[in-house]
């Protein structure tokens, strides 16, 4: 079936390091690839999307490329900022139009 | 822009009471969907629904229920709330064809 896996959080960082969120996906067909954000006491917002392999979707100085040969959707971002601290989830579309969700990963950005 | 709203943002409850928590959606996207966050499992799908008056079960339907009696509005109906129903409810909608989700803001609920 359909699942996908984040990296365990929480990741800490200084602020203006590199930021690497490690996401693999399992899926039948083509599916699109999400990442979705969370900032404390919030609702989920869309932050970037691919739909095929190659592409690369970006939003806000994030980054994420669809890596089919390596089933990967690793969410980049060159500087991070104390106002990057959220949850970050990666998920998948199914071919029902469900989305699929991995388990998420906190971003604590300190000064 | 579209805009999701949830009638509670917090919502504490007792043992078995009915709880009844709702949607609004304002983009007259057809699909609607229901899920709890509980952390370390990320977002499970509760229910969804295709169209008015049709629903279809997630992963984790047990002890709920839902209604869609107009196409803005999704309902999920806790029967007999429990303390495992603790939890982070959030709604969202999609526009059929499309594939991107918009979020509600939650409603946290609280069953004592």
């Amino acid at each position: 079936g359909n699942s996908v896996t984040q990296m365990e959080g929480p990741v800490t960082l200084s602020e203006e390091a590199f930021l690497t969120i490690n996401c693999t996906y399992t899926a039948t067909g083509y599916p699109s690839l999400f990442w979705y954000v969370q900032y404390p006491g919030e609702g989920l917002q869309l932050l970037l999307k691919a739909t095929k392999a190659d592409d690369k979707g970006s939003n806000k100085g994030f980054e994420a490329t669809y890596r089919k040969e390596t089933t990967s959707f690793h969410l980049e971002k060159g500087s991070v900022q104390v106002s990057d601290s959220a949850v970050y989830f990666c998920a998948l579309s199914s071919n029902t139009g469900k989305l699929i969700f991995g388990q998420g990963t906190t971003l604590q950005v300190k000064p | 822009d579209v805009k999701v709203t949830q009638s509670s943002r917090y919502l504490v409850k007792r043992t078995g009471e009915k709880v009844f928590l709702e949607c609004v959606q304002d983009m007259d996207h057809e699909n609607m969907f229901w899920y709890r966050q509980d952390p370390g499992l990320g977002l499970r799908l509760i229910y969804f629904s295709y169209d008015v008056k049709m629903k279809e079960k997630g992963d984790i339907p047990e002890g709920y229920s839902v209604s869609r009696e107009k196409k803005e509005r999704f309902s999920l109906i806790l029967e007999s709330a429990s303390t495992n129903q603790t939890s982070m409810y959030l709604c969202a909608s999609r526009d059929s064809g499309a594939d991107t989700q918009y979020f509600g803001p939650g409603t946290r609920l609280t069953v004592l």
